[in-house]
């Protein structure tokens, strides 16, 4: 099954970017990566994916590497409400199969 | 438009009876797929339906079943309960449209 490395945990400071990496060296050329993002007792949301370029939405941006063996995901201004558990996730999008590999993801701390 | 639903919210059952869950997808989605998440293993993937038919199956064991009906709302079973089932259970919905999944808030099962 697909797997990610993430930090444990980071903290960041309101208003400052925050910077989340991902290591996902087993990625396949056809698999996309997927960032969610939990908050305590909630769904996970979904927040941006990518395949090569790098993205950006209301929330995010995507960096990812040339070689696609990692990924940063970029929140540009952190608030306190973006304190949540974040996700890195790599999936083939072909078919939309549902079948995602969580991993324990980054617990993000948001400090005033 | 409305969210992934899924009901009960919260459900508490005694060992050795069986549950029934249910999750109404977004309007359209055809793909369902369901989770556990305990903080011992975080979030698992149980199954995914897709137009009536199973088309992924995670790692557990036969005790855990599901269904989807042609409306695409889906139900997912726990016969013989035991107290390790105890968790958050999340269906996720998804289209052809859409890449990501959406999760709905989830059905918190107790069992005692």
């Amino acid at each position: 099954d697909a797997k990610t490395t993430q930090p444990t945990s980071m903290d960041c400071a309101e208003g400052r970017a925050a910077n989340l990496p991902c290591n996902h060296s087993t990625i396949s050329g056809n698999e996309y990566v997927y960032w969610y993002r939990q908050i305590h007792s909630q769904g996970p949301q979904y927040i941006i994916h990518g395949l090569k370029n790098n993205e950006t939405n209301e929330m995010a941006s995507l960096i990812i590497t040339e070689d696609r063996k990692s990924s940063t995901l970029i929140l540009p201004h952190a608030t306190l409400r973006d304190t949540a558990v974040y996700y890195c996730i790599h999936n083939p999008n072909s078919g939309n199969t549902g079948k995602l590999i969580f991993g324990q993801g980054t617990t993000l701390q948001v400090k005033p | 438009k409305a969210g992934v639903t899924q009901t009960p919210r919260y459900l508490i059952k005694t060992r050795g009876q069986q549950v029934t869950l249910s999750c109404s997808p977004i309007s359209g989605h055809r793909s369902v797929s369901w989770y556990q998440q305990t903080p011992g293993q975080g979030l698992q993937f149980l199954f995914e339906y897709f137009s009536e038919t199973q088309r992924n199956k995670g790692n557990f064991p036969g005790r855990f079943s599901g269904r989807q009906f042609s409306n695409s709302r889906s139900e997912m079973n726990v016969s013989t309960l035991e107290l390790g089932d105890s968790a958050l259970y999340l269906c996720a919905s998804s289209s052809r449209e859409f890449s990501g999944y959406t999760f709905g808030s989830g059905t918190r099962l107790t069992v005692v």
